[in-house]
């Protein structure tokens, strides 16, 4: 059971690329999310979704953009890079039905944009 | 104002203090609340949830008081492993998302 996990680790991307980041589980969790952590700013959501073929915003959504196929992978697809996306993200799930409730959190992907 | 507070420290303390966090809320509504632990450069693990009777795990304990929108951390008999950033975490109004407070930093000394 590896729980909640994300590639990559690190990525440095220029101004303007896009890229996604990965993210998968394999605890059967209907609801999974998106957070970016700055210095400071504690976590902060993006994006979330409570089931497969549904998505909602978050917080912080502008410039980011996701989709739920199967109940296992929640990618989060960066458009067109910006250096104040630089930042750690997380990926969590959790075992509530339509709701969230304890979330379980992957180790995160250190993304830099110059 | 942020809908999470915490004050973000640092706490130091000796090995065997007792040192208590406190975090307010500004939702009403918020339904389920929670603190987590996270390390240096590592992601948010959960440490235990947060009832309205309290409860306890250990060393550690914690307390609700929804009239106040108040949470304490309690941690007794701190270990040089206590060290870490704790993160008073709750959630909105029907529970569709996780609200984190920017956290409290707590370093244990020998």
């Amino acid at each position: 059971n590896a729980g909640v996990t994300q590639t990559p680790k690190f990525q440095v991307l220029k101004t303007g690329q896009s890229m996604t980041l990965q993210c998968a589980q394999d605890m059967n969790h209907e609801y999974m999310s998106w957070y970016r952590q700055d210095p400071g700013m504690g976590l902060r959501l993006i994006h979330y979704s409570v089931g497969a073929g549904i998505t909602d915003q978050g917080e912080v959504p502008n410039g980011y953009n996701v989709s739920r196929s199967t109940t296992e992978d929640f990618p989060l697809r960066l458009l067109s890079a910006a250096p104040s996306q630089t930042s750690v993200y997380f990926c969590a799930s959790s075992p509530g039905q339509g709701f969230v409730d304890e979330q379980f959190f992957g180790p995160g992907t250190r993304l830099t944009v110059l | 104002r942020k809908e999470v507070e915490q004050d973000p420290g640092p706490f130091n303390v000796p090995e065997g203090a007792t040192v208590a966090f406190n975090c307010t809320y500004s939702n009403s509504a918020s339904q389920s609340f929670f603190w987590y632990r996270q390390d240096c450069r590592k992601e948010p693990k959960l440490l235990m949830s947060v009832y309205s009777s309290g409860n306890e795990d250990g060393r550690f304990t914690a307390q609700l008081n929804r009239a106040s929108q108040y949470i304490s951390l309690l941690i007794r008999d701190s270990k040089l492993s206590d060290s870490a950033t704790y993160l008073c975490v709750v959630t909105g109004t029907g529970r569709r998302a996780l609200t984190f407070g920017s956290g409290t930093r707590l370093q244990v000394q020998p």
